[in-house]
C-alpha cells in the first residue's frame, strides 16, 4: 500500500484557520470512514487528535474538526494557537500513514 | 493513567536481531489489539505490525514480513517485537501503541530508538 498524500508544509497566523488535505484511494480513505489524525511535536510521541474522520478523543480542543470527501480527508483547525505548530499525519485503515505536514504558526 | 514504555532499543550490526519490549498498564491489556508504528530520521510515521487481543492473528508491513516477528504475553501486560536480520533501513523509533481498531492509535509509549550500523 502506498502512503497516502499530504502537503509538506502548511502555515497560518494566530487566530486564522488552516486545513491539511490528506488523499487516498476507494481502497483506503474512500471505502472506510475510519480516518484518524495525529499530531506530533519535535521528539514526541504523535498524539491521537481526530478518529472515525471526524470524532475527536477526550481533552481534544473543538478548534480541530475533520471531515471527508471521496477519496480525500481533511483536517481544519481554526483559531491557531502557537502550540498547534506539530507535524500532522493521517492514517486510514486499513493501514498506511500519510507522509506527513508541518503546520508553521507565523 | 495509561502507560506504554517501550525498552530494548539499541545500536546493532547490521545482520543482527534486537527484541523490543513495552509494558503496558492503566488498560485492560488483554482486550486490545497493540502495534508496533517506527519513525525513521527524519521521517514519517509507518505501522510495522499489529497482534490481536489472543495472539491469534498477527499483520506485517511487507518490508519486515519473515524478519519481524511481533507477539504478547497478556499475563505480563506486555508486548513484544523481535527483530531478526535487520537492516540499516530499519533504523528508527519504534513506538508501541494500542490500536482501538480499524488502524486507530489512541495511545503511544515514548519510543526506543533502534540504529542498525552498515
Amino acid at each position: 500500500q502506498s502512503a497516502l498524500t499530504q502537503p509538506r508544509s502548511v502555515s497560518g497566523s494566530p487566530g486564522q484557520s488552516v486545513a491539511i488535505s490528506c488523499t487516498g484511494t476507494s481502497s483506503d480513505v474512500g471505502g472506510y470512514n475510519y480516518v484518524s489524525w495525529y499530531q506530533q511535536h519535535p521528539g514526541k510521541a504523535p498524539k491521537l487528535m481526530i478518529y472515525d474522520v471526524s470524532k475527536r478523543p477526550s481533552g481534544v480542543p473543538d478548534r480541530f474538526s475533520g471531515s471527508k470527501s471521496g477519496n480525500t480527508a481533511s483536517l481544519t483547525i481554526s483559531g491557531l494557537q502557537a502550540e498547534d505548530e506539530a507535524d500532522y499525519y493521517c492514517c486510514s485503515f486499513p493501514g498506511p500513514f500519510g507522509g506527513g505536514t508541518k503546520l508553521t504558526v507565523l | 493513567e495509561v502507560q506504554l514504555v517501550e525498552s530494548g532499543g539499541g545500536l546493532v550490526q547490521s545482520g543482527g536481531s534486537l527484541r523490543l519490549s513495552c509494558a503496558a498498564s492503566g488498560f485492560t491489556f488483554s482486550s486490545s489489539w497493540m502495534s508496533w508504528v517506527r519513525q525513521g530520521p527524519g521521517k514519517g510515521l509507518e505501522w510495522v505490525a499489529k497482534i490481536k487481543q489472543d495472539g491469534s492473528e498477527k499483520n506485517y508491513v511487507d518490508s519486515v514480513k519473515g524478519r519481524f516477528t511481533i507477539s504478547r504475553d497478556n499475563a505480563k501486560n506486555s508486548l513484544y517485537l523481535q527483530m531478526n536480520s535487520l537492516r540499516a533501513e530499519d533504523t528508527a523509533v519504534y513506538y508501541c501503541a494500542r490500536d482501538k481498531g480499524w488502524q486507530t492509535f489512541d495511545y503511544w509509549g515514548q519510543g526506543t530508538l533502534v540504529t542498525v550500523a552498515s
